[in-house]
């Protein structure tokens, strides 16, 4: 039963470039999260995706973007990257039901670190 | 907002010794709990959950936890902790009215259990 896959594991941008991260949720998760962990700190939310649609987002701003596909797989957009940009980027997914999911844990990849110089 | 506070970032223990992180969050209302761990080089896995009934919960591998709603805590205890508990360790709620699941985390406790 595969997990959650994140690609690529680590990558180097500079300032103003532009960056796209991707997710694989796990075997029977239709609902896709992302998380901003910065060094010495505890994931930050970004947003949720569910039905190709963004449900949920978190304080970033709209440099920050992203995509569910069909398949339930994810992206992650970063445009005119920042130094402040740079930190560990989690996808988790879950499986939604009904309209209260809150009880529904969730499983996380192992991360893209991105580092921006 | 809600927010989750976690008041040790560093513990540093000997084998055996007995471990208990503190967890409080900031929500008026009904949440979900959960602590997750961090082991090194892996990603973050959960530990334990509380939703509802007894508040002392078991978790994986020796860990539990006990939800106080009157203090608004939610603390991790393990009577007797392995090299192998080296970890960095989240607590993390959901309102329980919240129309998704996002998780809202503390900063993380660094545990090193020294052999």
């Amino acid at each position: 039963d595969a997990g959650v896959t994140q690609s690529p594991t680590h990558l180097i941008k500079t300032r103003g470039q532009q960056v796209t991260l991707r997710c694989s949720p796990k075997s029977g998760h239709d609902t896709v999260s992302w998380y901003q962990q910065a060094l010495g700190q505890g994931p930050q939310f970004i947003f949720q995706y569910y039905e190709e649609e963004e449900r949920q987002r978190g304080n970033f701003p709209d440099r920050f973007s992203g995509h569910q596909f069909p398949n339930y797989s994810s992206e992650l957009n970063v445009n005119a990257l920042l130094l402040g940009d740079s930190a560990l980027y989690l996808c988790a997914s879950s499986l939604r039901s009904g309209t209260g999911n809150s009880n529904q844990p969730q499983h996380f990849g192992d991360g893209t670190r991105l580092s921006i110089l | 907002a809600q927010s989750v506070s976690q008041h040790n970032h560093h513990v540093i223990l000997s084998e055996a010794a007995s471990l208990e992180l503190g967890c409080n969050y900031s929500y008026g209302g009904t949440v979900n709990l959960f602590w997750y761990v961090q082991y090194p080089g892996q990603h973050l896995q959960l530990l334990l959950k509380y939703f509802s009934g007894d508040p002392l919960v078991k978790g994986i591998k020796g860990f539990e936890a006990e939800f106080i709603k009157s203090k608004f805590s939610f603390n991790l205890r393990k009577p007797s902790v392995q090299w192998s508990d080296t970890a960095e360790y989240f607590c993390a709620v959901i309102p329980i009215k919240a129309a998704g699941n996002k998780l809202t985390f503390g900063g993380g406790t660094r545990v090193l259990v020294k052999p």
